[in-house]
């Protein structure tokens, strides 16, 4: 039961351009959404959440938008740079404790 | 990654065989988790802890065990290994909404 789906597997963009990673979700429980980053042979690192009372967190040159009622969620990375190239996993929280993963998007940052 | 450790990095072992996936913070945060990785898949959540002598059960938690007697200390024991737990498995930390992992342990079962 995969209750965090990021669609696309991965997402290539020219750097200095924007990124836009993409989730969905199917428990309209969840009460906080979190992105993270992950280079190979690494643990996940946290990078941006957003409670789901907000629709927009920003820090710097990263901004997660919450669609509630689409059950949607989305990073924007503007603008991307190459070492922004790695694999983004979309997580949700549910009562402080169950945490879902999406499956990750790879993003490649083309100089 | 700073302030969770997971040893051993890496580790093949026979079907059948035990281990434990050690974990140790030095983050005094009571909140610890433990979660696999599949090629190609999200994390699962297998077991957590809200607190030293508190455990409690994931997404994926047959095959597993863990105990948690100090708040440094979140060990993951496996008894029987089978190839079904071939993954790399990250212990996690969290702090109000934010969750720090350490660097994985990349475990086969041959």
């Amino acid at each position: 039961d995969q209750q965090v789906k990021q669609n696309s597997p991965s997402l290539s963009v020219q750097e200095g351009r924007i990124s836009i990673l993409n989730c969905d979700y199917t428990n309209s429980m969840f009460d906080y959404f979190l992105w993270y980053k992950k280079y190979p042979a690494e643990g996940p690192t946290f990078l941006i959440s957003i409670s789901s009372i907000k629709d927009k967190n920003e820090d710097g040159r990263f901004t997660v938008f919450l669609n509630k009622s689409a059950k949607h969620l989305s990073l924007h990375i503007v603008p991307s740079q190459p070492g922004d190239s790695a694999v983004y996993f979309c997580a949700a929280l549910y009562n402080n404790n169950d945490m879902r993963f999406g499956a990750g998007t790879r993003l490649t940052v083309k100089p | 990654n700073a302030g969770v450790t997971q040893t051993p990095k890496f580790r093949i072992l026979k079907i059948g065989q035990s281990m434990t996936l050690q974990c140790t913070q030095d983050m005094n945060h009571n909140y610890m988790y433990w979660y696999r990785q599949d090629p190609g898949m999200g994390l699962k959540l297998i077991y957590y802890s809200v607190g030293a002598g508190i455990t409690d059960k994931g997404e994926v938690p047959n095959g597993y065990n863990v105990s948690r007697s100090t708040t440094e200390d979140f060990p993951l024991r496996l008894e029987l290994a089978a190839p079904s737990q071939t993954s790399v498995y990250f212990c996690g930390v969290r702090l109000a909404d934010e969750q720090y992992f350490g660097p994985g342990t990349r475990l086969t079962v041959t």
